[in-house]
């Protein structure tokens, strides 16, 4: 089967940096997406990865290794704002979004 | 740039009355447009994915007499509650991706459905 796994919930202060991690096994690969859902409101997106490595955007960056099935989001200089559910997702062969139930992010002052 | 609008935001109706929910893709055609649900501190659930002038697919588990989709153009699509009940009260988000299948979904802001 398709399985996506994140951590439940994460707690960070304001001003540092957190990494949430999500691993995956998905039949066949087409790129790993985050996205940022801050309660009672639609997803956002925030990154895409298909190739190997990093990829930074501002404050927010995304890592991916297709050979360990794995992907890091890492937010650094973390502000109150920053505190919302991040949703990993995998576009399978198929081109279908396989979603993982998100990681509840608590930013604390 | 990508910007998908959504409407209505909130719906209270009765019991049995159908409710339609308007997905837009504003700055960009959509081939393919997705309807979720969504239910309290619980993940995104895809209902269907609709590509236009033609049928939408169903997740399985999910009746298409009861939620009919529309997919009239390229920028346009619609969810249809039929004869809604208070189980189907929902927190309902549709998305839409631009040509070509690795690009990502764009979200609307979500329809609140409640019914009473």
């Amino acid at each position: 089967g398709q399985n996506i796994d994140q951590p439940t919930e994460m707690t960070a202060t304001e001003g540092a940096i957190v990494q949430i991690n999500c691993t995956y096994q998905t039949s066949g690969f087409n790129g790993l997406f985050w996205y940022q859902q801050h309660a009672g409101e639609a997803p956002t997106f925030l990154s895409y990865n298909v190739l190997d490595g990093l990829e930074e955007k501002g404050r927010f960056s995304s890592f991916l290794s297709r050979s360990k099935g794995y992907s890091y989001l890492l937010l650094k200089e973390l502000q109150m704002k920053d505190s919302a559910s991040y949703l990993c997702a995998v576009m399978d062969s198929n081109y279908q979004l396989i979603w993982g139930a998100g990681t509840k992010l608590i930013i604390k002052p | 740039g990508a910007v998908v609008s959504q409407h209505p935001s909130w719906v209270i109706c009765k019991s049995g009355t159908s409710v339609k929910i308007e997905c837009r893709s504003l700055d960009f055609q959509a081939t393919t447009m997705f309807w979720y649900r969504q239910f309290p501190k619980q993940s995104l659930m895809l209902m269907a994915t609709s590509n236009e002038g033609s049928k939408a697919t169903y997740e399985q588990g999910v009746e298409k007499d009861k939620f009919l989709i529309n997919h009239a153009s390229l920028t346009l699509s619609t969810l249809t509650v039929t004869s809604a009940h208070p189980e189907d009260s929902s927190f309902y988000i549709c998305s839409a991706r631009d040509r070509g299948e690795s690009q990502p979904q764009h979200f609307g802001d979500g329809t609140r459905l409640s019914i009473l």
